[in-house]
């Protein structure tokens, strides 16, 4: 069955530190994968979108990697701070169904002052 | 522009009873999609439309759920009786294809409903 897997349900690193979530699907062929951040009593709000011919992407603190032979993106934020702290979700858009985004469960990240 | 907007905010009711979540899309946007968020099972995406025609709907749980879009501004989840398994956050997410074709999606700030 088809399965999208956050590592570690919450995740909590020193300020100024990089953070670095994990996502790992199964039984997926995606077409894009795209990362969002989620505070409480919130909807997620989306942070980088990163196709499956790309290996990388950037916006300022953030980076995305995406390896389709893995099966893995990785999701750094670099000198991390206190406003940091959230829940970030990983979504997959699959090449069968271009419209549809299956979310991830997400990892909590507490960055400490 | 003022996002996409839910209402209500927050939904207390008692078991049997109908509940109506109604979303404003963002002006523009062509695809609508309910998503309800619950603690065990996450984000679960429950139907979505396209010029407000419903395109999929297999992610609604039962036959209580039902949605509907009557025009671009407007949509509503019904949950006719409600049951406290419902209990959950709805959200709502609007969205126009990138020039790459995906959908980068904008949520609403979320209706909480509480099944007593």
């Amino acid at each position: 069955s088809q399965k999208i897997e956050q590592n570690s349900e919450a995740l909590n690193i020193q300020e100024g530190k990089t953070a670095t979530l994990t996502c790992n699907y199964t039984n997926y062929s995606p077409a894009y994968l795209q990362w969002y951040r989620q505070d409480p009593g919130r909807g997620p709000v989306f942070l980088l979108l990163i196709r499956e011919n790309e290996k990388e992407k950037r916006k300022e603190r953030l980076k995305v990697t995406f390896d389709t032979t893995l099966k893995q993106s990785l999701f750094h934020i670099t000198a991390s701070q206190p406003a940091d702290s959230a829940t970030y979700l990983c979504a997959l858009t699959s090449s069968g169904s271009a419209r549809q985004l299956t979310f991830g469960s997400g990892t909590q990240l507490t960055v400490l002052p | 522009d003022a996002g996409v907007i839910q209402s209500p905010r927050h939904e207390v009711t008692e078991m049997g009873q109908e509940v109506t979540l109604r979303c404003k899309p963002i002006s523009g946007h062509d695809y609508l999609f309910w998503y309800r968020q619950t603690m065990m099972r996450g984000l679960e995406l429950l139907i979505y439309f396209n010029n407000n025609v419903p395109i999929d709907d297999s992610g609604m749980p039962e036959d209580r759920f039902s949605a509907k879009m009557p025009n671009a501004s407007f949509s509503t989840l019904k949950i006719q009786p409600s049951e406290p398994r419902d209990s959950a956050v709805y959200f709502c997410a609007s969205s126009f294809p990138t020039g790459s074709g995906a959908n980068v999606l904008t949520f609403g700030a979320g209706s909480r409903l509480t099944v007593l």
